[in-house]
């Protein structure tokens, strides 16, 4: 069946500009994480969705960022005024669970360049 | 809170060659513990994961696991590598309780397969 995909691709942006990034997990999957991948590193946790409610947001970096999961399916993630340090993969993962060792099935990724 | 160290950032093997990745974890008692496999241009793939019981886990494309409590590791094997293993390879823990969606990943080894 259909994996996790994520849109776009690939994002050039401009300092200071405003980006989207949008996730579609697996058909019934309750839950929704995103994360966050810089260059040599690990994925970071950003936020964590069951439902459509944002259960943990602990991982988001400053007020800059924010995501919706409005009707418990797809997923935005928004970034404002975005800042060069802003560029790196983010990575999205669904789950049917949550939690207790729930295998997370992750996105391609958008590869976000903020210029 | 839980962290994650992937000693060799880089390892080099042949192909027919067996192979090992480390992974070192730090948790207060046994996590949840995760293999996932990151090919160019492609989502983080989990090849095994461990819950509990049989500490040799058995995982996708010949790859297994063995989880050391006394040594708090979880090392990937594999007998025979393959050219079309070379990829990034991620060891993740989860939490047992309190925030247990939340996976924290090392840093990734990078595989080159020489033919």
């Amino acid at each position: 069946g259909a994996g996790v995909s994520q849109t776009p691709s690939n994002k050039v942006t401009e300092k200071g500009k405003y980006v989207e990034l949008r996730c579609d997990p697996i058909s019934g999957h309750t839950a929704l994480y995103w994360y966050r991948q810089s260059l040599g590193q690990g994925p970071e946790f950003l936020i964590y969705f069951q439902g459509t409610g944002a259960a943990d947001d602990s991982g988001l970096p400053n007020d800059r960022f924010f995501a919706v999961r409005p009707e418990g399916s797809v997923s935005t993630l928004k970034i404002q005024r975005t800042e060069r340090g802003d560029s790196a993969v983010y990575l999205c993962a669904s789950s049917l669970l949550a939690g207790g060792g729930e295998t997370q099935y992750f996105g391609p990724g958008t590869r976000l360049l903020v210029l | 809170a839980q962290s994650v160290t992937q000693p060799d950032i880089h390892i080099t093997v042949s192909e027919g060659a067996s192979l090992e990745l480390r992974c070192n974890y730090s948790y207060g008692a046994t996590p949840y513990l995760f293999w996932y496999v990151q090919s160019p241009g492609q989502g983080l793939q989990l090849l095994l994961k461990y819950f509990s019981g049989d500490t040799l886990v058995q995982g996708i494309k010949g790859f297994e696991a063995e989880f050391k409590r006394s040594q708090s590791s979880f090392n990937l094997r594999k007998p025979s590598v393959h050219w079309s293993d070379a990829a990034e390879y991620f060891c993740a823990v989860g939490a047992r309780g309190g925030s247990n969606y939340k996976l924290t990943f090392g840093k990734g080894t990078l595989l080159t397969v020489n033919p």
